[in-house]
């Protein structure tokens, strides 16, 4: 069975710092790999996502993600965090051609100002 | 583009009594759609997969008895949480994926059900 590894629970940078989320998956193959953002009482919005080809791949608010498949990792970074940042970010995977997203447990992004 | 909705956003009821949560696509058909369940401070659990005119697939250990899951139409879902109890009480999440061949599903704001 897939599964996602998200290894840091919280994380608390300062504003303006450079960020960096984890994210390992077991699987197989390669499969879809998302990133998703949710605020507190909210639902999910799609960051970043890869399905094949470059693998940088760049989303929305700045943020960029790299497949690095030696490593079966999808980290996720961005150059400069902003306080609105703050939030719980969840990476997710889908077998490739398949339904089901797998969701990591969930990083806690922190921003001191 | 890509906009899901949810109602209510919020609701509270008697315990016993049943809850119907909708969910729609707004600007594009849903072939699929998810309903999730996720506890606080814990991850999305996925409940059940429904697919337009098609009955639900639910995942193991959810009672598809007590959440019923209704596809009719391309732009909605709905979820009844029937005969609720306090330990329904939970943030319900759905999402919707369109055709042709993509892989994205995309979230709705998510119901907060408070049984009480």
């Amino acid at each position: 069975a897939q599964s996602v590894t998200q290894p840091d629970i919280h994380i608390t940078v300062s504003e303006g710092a450079s960020l960096e989320l984890r994210c390992n998956y077991s699987y197989g193959a390669t499969p879809y790999l998302f990133w998703y953002v949710q605020s507190p009482g909210q639902g999910l919005q799609l960051l970043l996502k890869y399905f094949s080809g470059d693998t940088l791949v760049q989303g929305i608010k700045g943020f960029e993600a790299e497949f690095k498949r030696s490593q079966s990792s999808f980290n996720l970074r961005k150059p400069s965090v902003h306080w609105s940042d703050a939030a719980e970010y969840f990476c997710a995977v889908a077998p490739g051609g398949g339904n089901k997203l797998t969701f990591g447990t969930g990083t806690q992004l922190k921003v001191e100002l | 583009g890509a906009v899901v909705s949810q109602h209510p956003s919020r609701v509270i009821c008697k315990s016993g009594t049943s809850v119907k949560i909708e969910c729609r696509s707004l600007d594009f058909q849903a072939t699929t759609m998810f309903w999730y369940r996720q506890f606080p401070k814990q991850s999305l659990m996925l409940m059940a997969t429904s697919n337009e005119g098609s009955k639900a697939t639910y995942e193991q250990g959810v009672e598809k008895d007590k959440f019923l899951i209704n596809h009719a139409s391309l732009t909605l879902s709905t979820l009844t949480v029937t005969s609720a109890h306090p330990e329904d009480s939970s943030f319900y999440i759905c999402s919707a994926r369109g055709g042709g061949g993509t892989e994205t599903q995309y979230f709705g704001p998510g119901t907060r059900l408070l049984v009480l």
